[in-house]
């Protein structure tokens, strides 16, 4: 079955400061990877998305990266925010089989101000 | 509704006692999920439904554990003789399509605020 890894698991970054954070993956038919955002309390949130069929996806200042090659993905954060502190989950999945998702462990954003 | 809701919010299980946890999904979605989540993990797939149909149940722990949607809308997760490595936050999630939905918007999953249970 997918096995999906997630670096760094915790991450530190001055306000301002960029942020990355990376996937692996290991089913080749997965073919959608969403990321999503988790605050103390609270369920996840679809922050961004990108299906197999493009390489690259941005929404203000929020872009993901696929590399279907080498089975990899990564978040891009930039002009960080205190309030983008949380945690960030990846994940991977087959949209045709009703999208069951394989998370990462999660990676814990913290923004200083 | 707006969103996807669960109740209850919080639960406190003595060991050896059966929950039932309840998801109300987005209006009108197709696909209903379940996902347990551990303290400081990711959430894990526990089971899926299509409408009434449980198509998938995989997840699932062991047989202590039950869900279900007869009308395929509310679904209900039963937990029967809880243990303490019940312990988790129980996630309910919901997309507009099903498993022919393709690749579209449609299949994008919207998750709950999740029901915290403690077995003690």
């Amino acid at each position: 079955g997918e096995n999906v890894e997630q670096h760094p698991s915790t991450l530190s970054v001055q306000e301002g400061d960029s942020a990355v954070i990376k996937c692996t993956y290991s089913d080749s038919a997965s073919n959608y990877f969403p990321w999503y955002k988790q605050e103390l309390g609270k369920g996840p949130q679809l922050i961004i998305d990108i299906r197999s069929n493009v390489g690259e996806k941005k929404d203000q200042r929020i872009a993901v990266t696929l590399n279907k090659t080498a089975k990899h993905f990564s978040l891009h954060i930039t002009e960080t925010q205190p309030e983008d502190s949380a945690v960030y989950f990846c994940a991977a999945g087959v949209m045709e089989y009703g999208n069951k998702l394989v998370f990462g462990a999660g990676t814990i954003l913290r923004v200083k101000s | 509704g707006a969103g996807v809701s669960q109740s209850p919010r919080y639960k406190v299980a003595k060991r050896g006692q059966d929950v039932a946890l309840r998801c109300d999904p987005i209006s009108g979605h197709v696909s209903l999920f379940w996902y347990q989540q551990a303290l400081g993990q990711g959430p894990e797939f526990l089971t899926y439904f299509q409408n009434e149909a449980q198509l998938d149940k995989s997840g699932l722990p062991s047989d202590r554990f039950f869900a279900e949607r007869p009308e395929g809308s509310v679904s209900t997760l039963k937990i029967q003789r809880t243990q303490q490595e019940d312990s988790a936050v129980y996630l309910c999630a919901s997309s507009q399509r099903g498993r022919q939905g393709g690749s579209s918007p449609g299949n994008t999953i919207y998750f709950g605020e999740g029901s915290w249970l403690t077995v003690v």
